[in-house]
Protein backbone atom coordinates (compact mmCIF):
# COMPACT_ATOMS: atom_id res chain seq x y z
CA UNK A 1 0.00 0.00 0.00
CA UNK A 2 1.46 3.79 -0.80
CA UNK A 3 1.49 5.99 1.55
CA UNK A 4 3.83 8.10 3.99
CA UNK A 5 5.44 6.98 7.12
CA UNK A 6 6.64 8.65 9.96
CA UNK A 7 8.99 7.94 12.86
CA UNK A 8 8.98 7.20 15.45
CA UNK A 9 5.92 8.19 16.71
CA UNK A 10 7.21 9.64 20.51
CA UNK A 11 10.47 10.50 20.48
CA UNK A 12 12.15 12.12 23.89
CA UNK A 13 15.04 13.97 23.79
CA UNK A 14 16.83 16.50 25.95
CA UNK A 15 17.36 20.24 25.88
CA UNK A 16 19.98 21.27 23.75
CA UNK A 17 20.00 18.06 21.56
CA UNK A 18 19.67 18.11 17.38
CA UNK A 19 17.10 15.21 16.70
CA UNK A 20 16.11 14.17 13.14
CA UNK A 21 12.90 12.88 12.37
CA UNK A 22 12.01 10.84 9.31
CA UNK A 23 9.32 10.95 6.70
CA UNK A 24 9.63 8.23 3.82
CA UNK A 25 7.26 8.12 0.86
CA UNK A 26 6.62 5.44 -1.78
CA UNK A 27 4.00 7.27 -3.59
CA UNK A 28 5.97 8.90 -6.10
CA UNK A 29 5.04 12.33 -4.56
CA UNK A 30 7.34 15.67 -6.32
CA UNK A 31 6.29 17.32 -3.34
CA UNK A 32 6.94 16.85 0.34
CA UNK A 33 5.92 18.95 3.21
CA UNK A 34 6.64 19.35 6.94
CA UNK A 35 4.39 21.28 9.24
CA UNK A 36 4.20 21.86 12.95
CA UNK A 37 0.95 21.28 14.96
CA UNK A 38 0.30 23.09 18.72
CA UNK A 39 -2.94 23.76 20.26
CA UNK A 40 -4.67 26.29 19.30
CA UNK A 41 -2.39 26.94 16.69
CA UNK A 42 -3.18 24.97 14.04
CA UNK A 43 -0.89 23.67 11.37
CA UNK A 44 1.96 25.61 10.35
CA UNK A 45 4.27 25.01 7.54
CA UNK A 46 8.20 24.57 8.52
CA UNK A 47 9.89 23.37 5.32
CA UNK A 48 9.04 22.30 1.60
CA UNK A 49 10.21 20.91 -1.08
CA UNK A 50 8.34 20.50 -4.97
CA UNK A 51 11.99 18.52 -6.31
CA UNK A 52 14.74 16.71 -5.28
CA UNK A 53 17.82 18.75 -3.89
CA UNK A 54 15.45 21.74 -3.49
CA UNK A 55 13.65 23.01 -0.49
CA UNK A 56 12.60 26.06 0.53
CA UNK A 57 11.23 27.88 4.11
CA UNK A 58 8.35 28.21 5.57
CA UNK A 59 6.44 30.34 7.79
CA UNK A 60 8.05 28.76 11.07
CA UNK A 61 11.73 27.55 9.68
CA UNK A 62 14.09 28.94 12.71
CA UNK A 63 15.93 26.22 14.41
CA UNK A 64 15.27 23.58 11.60
CA UNK A 65 16.49 21.76 8.68
CA UNK A 66 15.80 19.74 5.82
CA UNK A 67 16.97 17.87 3.39
CA UNK A 68 16.22 15.74 -0.25
CA UNK A 69 18.76 13.91 -1.36
CA UNK A 70 15.50 11.28 -3.01
CA UNK A 71 12.20 11.48 -4.04
CA UNK A 72 10.95 9.41 -0.91
CA UNK A 73 13.02 10.85 1.20
CA UNK A 74 12.40 14.59 3.55
CA UNK A 75 13.79 14.13 6.92
CA UNK A 76 13.57 17.13 9.61
CA UNK A 77 16.44 18.32 11.88
CA UNK A 78 15.30 19.92 15.15
CA UNK A 79 18.57 21.77 16.15
CA UNK A 80 19.19 23.09 19.26
CA UNK A 81 18.18 26.52 18.23
CA UNK A 82 14.63 25.73 18.20
CA UNK A 83 13.27 27.27 21.33
CA UNK A 84 10.16 25.43 21.55
CA UNK A 85 10.75 22.18 20.30
CA UNK A 86 7.84 20.47 21.89
CA UNK A 87 4.73 20.06 19.39
CA UNK A 88 3.43 17.15 16.82
CA UNK A 89 5.18 17.28 13.65
CA UNK A 90 3.36 16.10 10.35
CA UNK A 91 5.08 15.50 6.92
CA UNK A 92 3.20 15.48 3.93
CA UNK A 93 3.33 14.53 0.19
CA UNK A 94 1.25 15.35 -2.66
CA UNK A 95 1.36 15.38 -6.88
CA UNK A 96 -1.28 17.78 -7.46
CA UNK A 97 -2.42 20.11 -4.82
CA UNK A 98 -6.21 19.96 -6.28
CA UNK A 99 -5.83 16.27 -4.93
CA UNK A 100 -4.64 17.59 -1.10
CA UNK A 101 -1.76 16.80 0.42
CA UNK A 102 -1.15 12.82 2.07
CA UNK A 103 0.03 13.16 5.61
CA UNK A 104 1.66 11.00 7.57
CA UNK A 105 0.53 9.87 11.26
CA UNK A 106 2.57 12.64 12.98
CA UNK A 107 5.52 12.26 15.28
CA UNK A 108 4.99 13.78 18.95
CA UNK A 109 8.56 15.18 20.23
CA UNK A 110 8.86 16.14 23.64
CA UNK A 111 11.95 17.87 24.82
CA UNK A 112 12.55 17.76 28.75
CA UNK B 1 -0.77 37.17 11.04
CA UNK B 2 -3.58 34.54 10.91
CA UNK B 3 -4.78 34.41 7.04
CA UNK B 4 -7.32 31.66 7.05
CA UNK B 5 -9.29 31.49 10.78
CA UNK B 6 -11.61 28.93 11.85
CA UNK B 7 -12.94 31.09 14.72
CA UNK B 8 -15.51 28.58 16.91
CA UNK B 9 -12.77 26.02 18.48
CA UNK B 10 -15.86 23.24 19.63
CA UNK B 11 -18.92 22.59 17.96
CA UNK B 12 -21.19 19.70 18.77
CA UNK B 13 -24.07 18.52 17.19
CA UNK B 14 -26.75 15.62 17.66
CA UNK B 15 -26.39 12.51 15.78
CA UNK B 16 -28.65 12.69 12.53
CA UNK B 17 -28.49 16.61 12.23
CA UNK B 18 -26.69 19.52 10.43
CA UNK B 19 -23.03 20.22 11.30
CA UNK B 20 -21.75 23.64 9.79
CA UNK B 21 -17.84 24.54 10.00
CA UNK B 22 -17.16 27.75 9.17
CA UNK B 23 -14.04 29.20 8.04
CA UNK B 24 -12.35 33.18 6.75
CA UNK B 25 -10.08 34.06 4.84
CA UNK B 26 -8.17 37.86 4.80
CA UNK B 27 -5.50 37.17 1.44
CA UNK B 28 -7.88 37.58 -1.50
CA UNK B 29 -5.30 35.99 -3.33
CA UNK B 30 -6.42 32.91 -1.71
CA UNK B 31 -8.21 30.60 -5.08
CA UNK B 32 -8.46 27.28 -3.73
CA UNK B 33 -9.81 25.56 -0.63
CA UNK B 34 -9.52 22.36 1.01
CA UNK B 35 -11.09 20.76 4.01
CA UNK B 36 -9.31 18.06 6.69
CA UNK B 37 -10.59 15.63 9.19
CA UNK B 38 -7.90 14.97 11.76
CA UNK B 39 -8.59 12.15 14.78
CA UNK B 40 -6.29 12.28 17.84
CA UNK B 41 -2.32 11.19 17.10
CA UNK B 42 -3.68 10.61 13.27
CA UNK B 43 -2.47 12.88 10.51
CA UNK B 44 -5.07 14.92 8.55
CA UNK B 45 -6.77 13.18 5.70
CA UNK B 46 -8.42 15.25 2.95
CA UNK B 47 -11.90 15.59 3.03
CA UNK B 48 -13.49 18.11 -0.08
CA UNK B 49 -12.17 21.20 -1.87
CA UNK B 50 -13.25 24.13 -4.11
CA UNK B 51 -11.91 26.32 -6.53
CA UNK B 52 -12.93 30.18 -6.37
CA UNK B 53 -14.76 29.79 -9.50
CA UNK B 54 -17.51 27.21 -8.06
CA UNK B 55 -19.85 28.55 -4.76
CA UNK B 56 -20.50 25.19 -3.85
CA UNK B 57 -18.80 21.71 -3.97
CA UNK B 58 -21.01 18.43 -2.70
CA UNK B 59 -19.11 14.93 -1.52
CA UNK B 60 -21.94 12.29 -0.52
CA UNK B 61 -22.63 13.88 3.22
CA UNK B 62 -20.27 16.90 2.55
CA UNK B 63 -21.15 20.15 1.15
CA UNK B 64 -18.59 23.00 0.51
CA UNK B 65 -19.69 26.23 0.36
CA UNK B 66 -17.69 29.91 -1.04
CA UNK B 67 -18.76 32.96 -0.60
CA UNK B 68 -15.94 35.02 -2.00
CA UNK B 69 -17.21 38.59 -1.53
CA UNK B 70 -17.31 37.97 2.24
CA UNK B 71 -14.03 35.51 2.11
CA UNK B 72 -15.95 33.40 3.97
CA UNK B 73 -16.23 29.00 3.64
CA UNK B 74 -18.54 26.54 5.15
CA UNK B 75 -18.62 23.08 5.65
CA UNK B 76 -21.89 21.15 5.78
CA UNK B 77 -22.69 17.54 6.87
CA UNK B 78 -25.99 16.29 6.58
CA UNK B 79 -26.48 13.49 8.36
CA UNK B 80 -24.03 13.91 11.11
CA UNK B 81 -22.77 10.83 12.51
CA UNK B 82 -20.79 9.41 15.47
CA UNK B 83 -17.54 8.85 13.23
CA UNK B 84 -16.92 12.93 11.92
CA UNK B 85 -16.22 13.69 15.58
CA UNK B 86 -13.14 14.93 14.91
CA UNK B 87 -11.53 18.50 14.29
CA UNK B 88 -11.70 19.43 10.96
CA UNK B 89 -9.43 22.31 9.54
CA UNK B 90 -9.84 24.41 6.72
CA UNK B 91 -6.66 25.17 3.99
CA UNK B 92 -6.20 27.54 1.62
CA UNK B 93 -3.82 28.34 -1.19
CA UNK B 94 -3.26 30.99 -4.35
CA UNK B 95 -2.45 28.59 -7.20
CA UNK B 96 -2.24 32.20 -9.71
CA UNK B 97 0.16 33.74 -7.23
CA UNK B 98 2.45 30.41 -8.23
CA UNK B 99 2.42 29.49 -4.32
CA UNK B 100 0.46 26.29 -4.95
CA UNK B 101 2.66 23.83 -3.16
CA UNK B 102 1.46 25.80 0.12
CA UNK B 103 -1.29 25.36 1.98
CA UNK B 104 -2.23 27.82 5.20
CA UNK B 105 -4.34 26.43 7.48
CA UNK B 106 -6.46 27.43 10.20
CA UNK B 107 -7.04 26.43 13.60
CA UNK B 108 -9.16 24.32 13.51
CA UNK B 109 -12.41 23.33 15.02
CA UNK B 110 -13.45 20.26 17.20
CA UNK B 111 -17.10 18.89 15.86
CA UNK B 112 -18.38 16.26 18.77
CA UNK B 113 -22.00 14.41 17.20
CA UNK B 114 -23.79 13.06 20.31
CA UNK B 115 -25.85 9.86 20.75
Amino acid sequence: DGGITQSPKYLFRKEGQNVTLSCEQNLNHDAMYWYRQDPGQGLRLIYYSQIVNDFQKGDIAEGYSVSREKKESFPLTVTSAQKNPTAFYLCASSTGLRQGYTFGSGTRLTVV
Amino acid sequence: DQQVKQNSPSLSVQEGRISILNCDYTNSMFDYFLWYKKYPAEGPTFLISISSIKDKNEDGRFTVFLNKSAKHLSLHIVPSQPGDSAVYFCAATAFGAGTASKLTFGTGTRLQVTL
